[in-house]
C-alpha cells in the first residue's frame, strides 16, 4: 500500500524567510510519480510540480525548489524568500504507473505573516 | 481555457437524502477523478472515470457512484446521505494518460453539509 506523510501540520513564519516542507513517502512500486499541490482558502488544488522516480535531479522554479531523495523516500519542498501570498495548505501525492489514483498526504498549514 | 467547474459549489441536504454533485472537466480532457475531503480523513479518492469507464476506485461504500458522459462531463451521487459524508468534494480532470500520468487539474470543489 501507499503512503504519503507530512509531520508537518502548521508552519509560521515571518515574511522573506525560507520555508522547507517536508514530504515522506512508503510505495512497493519501483515506478512511481510524486507530486505537490497547494490549496489556497478557496479551496481549489493548484498543481506545482510532478517528478518520477528515476528522476532525483532537484529542481528549482523561481522561489520554489524540490529536493527529491530515493534513498530516503524524501520529496521536500522549499519556499525562498516566502510571501504572504504562499498562505495555503499544501499537499504531497504520490501515484503509481498504472492509474492516476493520487495519494495525498495530511498537508502542512504554512502562515506566512507580514 | 476554461478551468474544472464544479456545481453545486454549497449544498445542504438531510441524513437519508441523496445528492447529485457535477463536474465539467478542462476541455479535451477525458479522465474525471473525484476525491473526498474530510479534517479527519484528509483527502481520499472516490473513483476514476475515463471515457465513460470506471477505471479506478477507491474504498467507500457502494452508497458513493458516478458516471461520465460522452462529453466527459462527470457526475457523483451519494444516497442515504450519512452525517459522515459532510465534506468537499472535489472533482480533477486530466487527459487520462497513465504512462507517466498527467497532472490532474481540480475544481473548487462542492462543499456538501448534511444534518
Amino acid at each position: 500500500a501507499q503512503k504519503v506523510t507530512q509531520a508537518q501540520t502548521e508552519i509560521s513564519v515571518v515574511e522573506k524567510e525560507d520555508v522547507t516542507l517536508d514530504c515522506v513517502y512508503e510505495t512497493r512500486d519501483t515506478t512511481y510519480y510524486l507530486f505537490w499541490y497547494k490549496q489556497p482558502p478557496s479551496g481549489e488544488l493548484v498543481f506545482l510540480i510532478r517528478r518520477n522516480s528515476f528522476d532525483e535531479q532537484n529542481e528549482i522554479s523561481g522561489r520554489y525548489s524540490w529536493n527529491f531523495q530515493k534513498s530516503t523516500s524524501s520529496f521536500n519542498f522549499t519556499i525562498t524568500a516566502s510571501q504572504v501570498v504562499d498562505s495555503a495548505v499544501y499537499f504531497c501525492a504520490l501515484t503509481e504507473t498504472s492509474g492516476s489514483r493520487l495519494t495525498f498526504g495530511e498537508g502542512t498549514q504554512l502562515t506566512v505573516n507580514p | 481555457k476554461a478551468g474544472v467547474t464544479q456545481t453545486p459549489r454549497y449544498l445542504i441536504k438531510t441524513r437519508g437524502q441523496q445528492v447529485t454533485l457535477s463536474c465539467s472537466p478542462i476541455s479535451g480532457h477525458r479522465s474525471v477523478s473525484w476525491y473526498q475531503q474530510t479534517p479527519g480523513q484528509g483527502l481520499q479518492f472516490l473513483f476514476e472515470y475515463f471515457s465513460e469507464t470506471q477505471r479506478n476506485k477507491g474504498n467507500f461504500p457502494g452508497r458513493f457512484s458516478g458516471r461520465q458522459f460522452s462529453n466527459s462531463r462527470s457526475e457523483m451521487n451519494v444516497s442515504t446521505l450519512e452525517l459522515g459524508d459532510s465534506a468537499l468534494y472535489l472533482c480533477a480532470s486530466s487527459f487520462g494518460d497513465n504512462n507517466p500520468p498527467n497532472e490532474q487539474f481540480f475544481g473548487p470543489g462542492t462543499r456538501l453539509t448534511v444534518l
